[in-house]
C-alpha cells in the first residue's frame, strides 16, 4: 500500500521557536496533502488543504500565518508552526491523497508529536 | 451543521463481539470510513462503505445505512490488540472528511 512518512516524529522546543514538519509520500504522487491537529482524547480536527502548487485552504479558526504550509513538489508538504507556544503542543498528523485515485484513497502519515515547553 | 455521533466510550471481553455505532448527519455523502487509532499513533484505515449493506473483512465488519445516517463496526472474536480508539468519518458532498470523536475501546481479559 501506500506509504506516507513524517518527520520529526516528535520534537520538543522552547517557547517563541519555529518548528517545521514534513510530510512526503514515498511511493506515489500526491495533489493533495491534509494536515491535521489531535489534541489528547479527542478526534482530529482538520486545519488545512495542500495543494501542489498552489496555496493551502485553512479550516476557520486556524492561523494561516502561524501555520505554514508549503506544498512545493507531489511528495512533499511541509507544515511551520511559527512562535510556538504550549497550547501548540499537540499530535499533528498528515495524509495524502492519491493523485488521480479514487477520492477515497487517502493514506495517513504516523503523526509528529510537538511538545512546546 | 455537519455532526457525527459515536458512543465516548466502551468496554468488553476477549473473545466476544462488540459493535461500535455511528451516526451521522452531513452536507452531501460519498462514503463513510472506519479508522483504528491506538494511544500516540495515527489512524490507520478498516473500512469504507458507500452503499447500503454489509462489509465483512476477517475479524472486522462495517454496516451502513444511508437512509437512516447510520453505520456500525462490527468486531468479533477480540483480541487485547483490538484496545484503541475507533473513528468514524464520512466524506461529504466537498470530499472532506468529517470525523467522529471516537469511541475508545477497552478489552478486558
Amino acid at each position: 500500500g501506500a506509504v506516507v512518512s513524517q518527520h520529526p516524529s516528535w520534537v520538543i522546543c522552547k517557547s517563541g521557536t519555529s518548528v517545521k514538519i514534513e510530510c512526503r509520500s514515498l511511493d506515489f504522487q500526491a495533489t493533495t496533502m491534509f494536515w491535521y491537529r489531535q489534541f489528547p482524547k479527542q478526534s482530529l480536527m482538520l486545519m488545512a488543504t495542500s495543494n501542489e502548487g498552489s496555496k493551502a485552504t485553512y479550516e476557520q479558526g486556524v492561523e494561516k500565518d502561524k501555520f505554514l504550509i508549503n506544498h512545493a513538489s507531489l511528495t512533499l508538504s511541509t507544515l511551520t508552526v511559527t512562535s510556538a507556544h504550549p497550547e501548540d503542543s499537540s499530535f499533528y498528523i498528515c495524509s495524502a491523497r492519491l493523485a488521480g485515485g479514487e477520492i477515497r484513497e487517502q493514506f495517513f502519515g504516523p503523526g509528529t508529536r510537538l511538545t512546546v515547553l | 451543521g455537519q455532526n457525527i455521533d459515536q458512543p465516548t466510550e466502551m468496554t468488553a471481553t476477549e473473545g466476544a463481539i462488540v459493535q461500535i455505532n455511528c451516526t451521522y448527519q452531513t452536507s452531501g455523502f460519498n462514503g463513510l470510513f472506519w479508522y483504528q487509532q491506538h494511544a500516540g499513533e495515527a489512524p490507520t484505515f478498516l473500512s469504507y462503505n458507500v452503499l447500503d449493506g454489509l462489509e465483512e473483512k476477517g475479524r472486522f465488519s462495517s454496516f451502513l445505512s444511508r437512509s437512516k445516517g447510520y453505520s456500525y463496526l462490527l468486531l468479533k472474536e477480540l483480541q487485547m490488540k483490538d484496545s484503541a480508539s475507533y473513528l468514524c468519518a464520512v466524506l461529504d458532498s466537498n470530499y472532506q472528511l468529517i470525523w467522529g470523536a471516537g469511541t475508545k475501546l477497552i478489552i478486558k481479559p
